[in-house]
Parts: structure tokens; sequence; C-alpha cells
């Protein structure tokens, strides 16, 4: 079965320093993995994605990830946390091709302190 | 980027009506609508996976009865509770993979979500 984690529920960071939101994945065939925001009362956001290529995928407002095969994890950074990032995040993997149905984890969500 | 608006945002009804939520895109065509429901700080439960011109597929545990869905254009799919009761009461958001661009690289748009409260 396919499966994504993201073990921690809630993570809190002061404004200005590093984040990083986790997610490791189990999955039977090549993943594709993105990273999603998403608001209170609202839809999610696109945030990032690894289909193919480097490991390091830049995406918007400052995020990146690292695709890690051997430790099936990838990882949601920000050099330098924003009030404003405080929402929930949900990490997803598709399977075999990023056109299959998405596998999403149980979400984190991030709060950044003043 | 690509947009795609759910409609409504809120729906409160009374128990035994039915409700019916729409989801466009708006700017590019959807071969393929999912509809997800999201309990309170909970993750997203895909419902059902509908692809344009034929019948929607559901994933298991889904009464396929209780929520209908019709994906009849390219641009707009239907969720329809039917005979609501509370334990419906959760919020729905759709997302689409259209063509495009982006449909090579699997990004999903998602709507902006409906509330559905069931008196």
């Amino acid at each position: 079965a396919q499966s994504v984690a993201q073990p921690e529920d809630q993570v809190n960071v002061a404004e200005g320093n590093p984040l990083t939101v986790k997610c490791t994945y189990s999955v039977s065939g090549n993943p594709y993995l993105f990273w999603y925001v998403q608001y209170p009362n609202r839809g999610l956001q696109f945030l990032l994605k690894y289909i193919t290529g480097d490991n390091l995928v830049k995406g918007s407002y400052g995020f990146e990830a690292e695709f890690n095969k051997s430790q099936t994890s990838f990882h949601l950074k920000k050099p330098s946390a924003l009030v404003s990032d405080s929402a929930l995040y949900f990490c997803a993997v598709s399977v075999e091709t990023p056109k299959n149905k998405f596998y999403f984890g149980s979400g984190t969500k991030l709060n950044v302190k003043p | 980027g690509a947009v795609v608006s759910q409609h409504p945002s809120w729906v409160i009804c009374k128990s035994g009506t039915s409700v019916k939520i729409e989801c466009r895109s708006l700017d590019f065509q959807a071969t393929t609508m999912f509809w997800y429901r999201q309990f309170p700080k909970q993750s997203l439960m895909l419902m059902a996976t509908s692809n344009e011109g034929s019948k929607a597929t559901y994933e298991q545990g889904v009464e396929k009865d209780k929520f209908l869905i019709n994906h009849a254009s390219l641009t707009l799919s239907t969720l329809t509770v039917t005979s609501a009761h509370p334990e419906d009461s959760s919020f729905y958001i759709c997302s689409a993979r259209g063509t495009g661009t982006r449909e090579d690289t699997g990004e999903l748009f998602f709507g902006e979500g409906s509330r559905l409260t069931v008196l």
C-alpha cells in the first residue's frame, strides 16, 4: 500500500529562524512528490514538486525541498520563516506517473511566532 | 496559473435535503477531477475520481448513491450529496488536472473548498 507520513502534527518556529516540515513516503514504484499549503477554510495551494532531475527543488514563497531516495524523504524547508507562513502543510505522493491519484500525508500545522 | 472555482463556499441545509457543489476549471480543460473530503484537523480523503464523459470511480467505502458525481463537460464537475444527514457535514474540496503544459507533471489545482453543515 502507498502511504505518506508527516510525523509532526505541529511545528513551532520563531520568525526569522529556519523551518523544516518532515515528510517520508512508502510506495511501490517511482514516487512523484508534492507539497501543498492550506490556509483556514481554503483549498490547497501548490508549493513545489519533485518529478525528476535535481534532488533539491525550489518552489513558491522561498520554500524548497530535498528528495532523498535512500531515506524515502521529502522534507520541506525554508531558511527564514515568516509569520505569514503559519498554515497547514500537506505532503503528497503519486506513484509511477504524476498523473495517478495523490496520497496525502496527515498534514503538519506550522506556527511561526513573532 | 490555472484556476479552479468551487461553489458554494458555505452551505447549510436541513437533514434529508440534497446539496449540489460545483467545481469549475476557469482557464483550462479539466480532463480529470478529484473530490476530497476533509474532516477537522485531518488530511484529505479521496472520495472519487471523475473523468469527463464517463462514470466516476469511487474509493472504497464511499457510497456512490449518496455522493453523486457528474463530469459532463471539460470545465465542470458537480458533487451532489443526496439526502444529507449531520454526519455528512464536512469540508469538501475538488481538484482538477487538465490539458496543457502542467498535465505532464501531474500538478493538481484545487478549488477553495465548500463547507457543508447539515442541521
